[in-house]
């Protein structure tokens, strides 16, 4: 069956480190998303790409950054992180961006300390 | 710009209760809307959607009808269960230039007691 994967599950890092977190997608759709949940805002967009080389900022993409070099990932990096980047990390894919059905991977918790 | 506004949570609920999560809406133009669910430990899932005025989108027992002279998709289900607990988003979306852009609520926990 096709599937969304995200890794690693959970990361603790600290303050300036750089991170990235993967994003795999097996549905073999051109649209995918980064998204960040925190308390009290709902989901947010970071990034997304509507295909291979093609990569746009969402509402909240200061301090983050992705690239799209095949079809299947969309990785997402945090070039020095902050303690404000402390949240839940989603990745989404869809097939068409009319409709607006996104299937969402488990989610990355991620804790800068 | 487009906001969604959910109703604040948590709600507790028994079993067999009768639920009812209000969401309102404001968009230039004419939006699609959706009820996401996130379960516990997962990611969001469609629950059900309607595109244009007067749809009813309906999946697992749940409804939503999308009201325009309202703005309104609120979620009804008849006599909720346990396994139902879980973090419900309304959210929005427009056609053309905007697609790429799915606006969320903030989302409202459900919780279902036996």
């Amino acid at each position: 069956d096709a599937e969304i994967t995200q890794s690693p599950r959970h990361k603790i890092t600290e303050t300036g480190r750089q991170v990235t977190l993967a994003c795999h997608q097996t549905w073999n759709h051109n649209n995918m998303f980064w998204y960040r949940q925190d308390l009290g805002h709902g989901l947010r967009l970071i990034h997304y790409s509507y295909g291979v080389q093609d990569t746009n900022k969402g509402e909240v993409s200061d301090g983050y950054s992705v690239s799209r070099s095949n079809t299947e990932d969309l990785p997402l990096t945090l070039e020095s992180a902050a303690s404000s980047q402390t949240s839940v990390y989603f990745c989404a894919s869809s097939e068409s961006l009319a409709g607006g059905k996104r299937y969402f991977g488990p989610g990355t918790r991620l804790t800068v300390t | 710009g487009n906001s969604v506004t959910q109703m604040e949570g948590p709600v507790t609920l028994s079993e067999e209760a009768f639920l009812t999560i209000n969401c309102t809406y404001t968009a230039t133009g004419y939006p699609s809307l959706f009820w996401y669910v996130q379960y516990p430990g997962e990611g969001l899932q469609l629950l059900l959607k309607a595109t244009k005025a007067d749809d009813k989108g309906s999946n697992k027992g749940f409804e939503a009808t999308y009201r325009k002279e309202t703005t309104s998709f609120h979620l009804e289900k008849g006599s909720v269960q346990v396994s139902d607990s879980a973090v419900y988003f309304c959210a929005l979306s427009l056609t053309g230039a905007g697609s790429y852009q799915l606006t969320f609520g903030k989302g409202t926990k459900l919780s279902v007691i036996p």
